[in-house]
């Protein structure tokens, strides 16, 4: 059965640094999505994507965070200069139907660390 | 704006009962989904099961089934036989545009 994968699973980073996310959603979905879980919290919503451009995105998904998909399978998630408070489990989803339609699939999350 | 509650933090079952987890939701909108996925220790999202606010019918998948009153903005899960790999959290979500808007989740317990 087709799923979407990501990597690293866990990665740690000093506060400032960049970091990419990276996701392969299933292969012939065309809508892509990042969330985010803070430890204990409820799963946000950041950004949703299609057609190599962001449909809607949260009050979250402000300057320091950028998304693409650079080729035909990869879908990232970029965060140009961590803080603190960005040490969260990032889902990456996908959808093969678009606006209001269907159910997303989620990856198995990638766990930022930010020291 | 929409917003999803769950007011069960915790909830508790032995294993073969049943058990029901309540969600309530609030939208201004006619035409939209509602799912629930569990978490599991690994922190993975697994989708259970979803429901068309179109259809009148309550969606059913193996022994989960959800009761959806649409009128009442209520959408709980019943979970049949329960087994001890279903212990994990539970989130409802409704889903109107391209996002999905979780509620704060329900963490369900499994006693053998």
């Amino acid at each position: 059965e087709p799923e979407v994968t990501q990597t690293p699973s866990h990665q740690v980073t000093q506060m400032g640094q960049e970091v990419i996310l990276r996701c392969v959603p299933i292969s012939n979905h065309l809508y892509f999505y990042w969330y985010r879980q803070i430890l204990g919290q409820k799963v946000e919503f950041l950004v949703s994507f299609y057609n190599n451009e962001i449909s809607e995105k949260s009050e979250i998904f402000d300057d320091q965070f950028s998304v693409e998909r650079p080729d035909g399978s990869n879908f990232t998630l970029k965060i140009r200069s961590t803080k603190l408070e960005d040490s969260a489990m990032y889902f990456c989803a996908s959808s093969g139907l678009g606006t209001g339609m269907g159910e997303q699939y989620f990856g198995p999350g990638t766990r930022l660390t930010v020291t | 704006a929409q917003t999803v509650t769950q007011s069960q933090p915790e909830m508790s079952v032995q294993e073969a009962e049943t058990v029901t987890l309540s969600c309530t939701y609030d939208t201004s909108e006619s035409d939209y989904y509602l799912f629930w996925y569990k978490q599991p220790p690994s922190r993975q999202m697994i989708l259970v099961i979803r429901q068309e606010a179109y259809k009148q019918q309550n969606a059913t998948e193996n022994r989960f089934s959800v009761n959806f009153q649409k009128a009442a903005k209520s959408f709980s899960l019943k979970i049949s036989d329960s087994q001890l790999g279903d212990a994990a959290m539970y989130f409802c979500a409704y889903r109107r545009t391209d996002k999905l808007i979780f509620g704060t989740g329900t963490r369900l317990q499994v006693f053998p």
